[in-house]
């Protein structure tokens, strides 16, 4: 049983360039999440989805795109990075709304 | 700006004294929970308490609830050097399906 699993681990992009996110949930959960962590900023909410097929903006989600075409994958997109993209990104999932989040190991991304 | 603000930023302790810190938020919640970070590592889940309970214990943790003042406290007992690592609220807004996290404390228990 693996969890949540985030690929790839780190990544190093030039201005302009754009990338994928991928994280895979085995345990079945509805709810899915993608953070980012900077810095004395705590984690900000970036996109959710709560199920198949869905997604919902979160609190930074200017130059992202996400999708959840199966329940068990929740993409992360870059179309066009910035040096303002680098950060260390998390993904999480829970079972529904009320219950505790899985995270992943993240993926730290450098943008130069 | 963010839901959760947490207090202190920064705590520094020596072991086996408590660790207490803060959380306050801003609008009506399901839940609140708690999160423990080790450096670099993703975030582990330590206590969940729901908008109906004031007080919830986990083994050396003490979680309180106050939804009239919209603020909760994690306390730490006999903190050990191993407690060294970054620890977050997090709320899980009614109705919306987001959970938002605060800023962390970051809490060194000194050997």
């Amino acid at each position: 049983n693996a969890g949540v699993t985030q690929t790839p681990k780190f990544r190093v992009l030039k201005t302009g360039q754009s990338m994928t996110l991928l994280c895979a949930q085995d345990m079945n959960h509805e709810y899915m999440y993608w953070y980012r962590q900077d810095p004395g900023m705590g984690l900000r909410l970036i996109h959710y989805s709560v199920g198949e097929g869905t997604t919902a903006k979160g609190e930074v989600p200017d130059g992202y795109n996400v999708s959840r075409l199966k329940k068990q994958n929740f993409l992360l997109g870059l179309e066009s990075a910035a040096p303002s993209q680098t950060s260390v990104y998390f993904c999480a999932s829970t079972r529904d709304r009320a219950t505790e989040a899985f995270f992943g190991q993240g993926t730290r991304l450098t943008v130069v | 700006s963010q839901q959760g603000e947490e207090d202190p930023q920064a705590l520094s302790i020596q072991e086996g004294e408590n660790a207490t810190m803060n959380c306050s938020y801003k609008t009506s919640i399901n839940n609140l929970q708690w999160y423990r970070q080790n450096s670099g590592r993703g975030l582990v889940h330590l206590i969940l308490i729901r908008s109906n309970e004031r007080e919830k214990h986990s083994g050396r943790l003490r979680v309180t609830l106050d939804t009239s003042k919209k603020s909760s406290s994690l306390l730490i007992t006999a903190s050990r050097a191993a407690d060294t690592a970054s620890y977050f609220c997090a709320t899980d807004l009614s109705n919306t399906g987001k959970l938002i996290f605060g800023q962390g404390t970051t809490l060194q228990v000194k050997p």
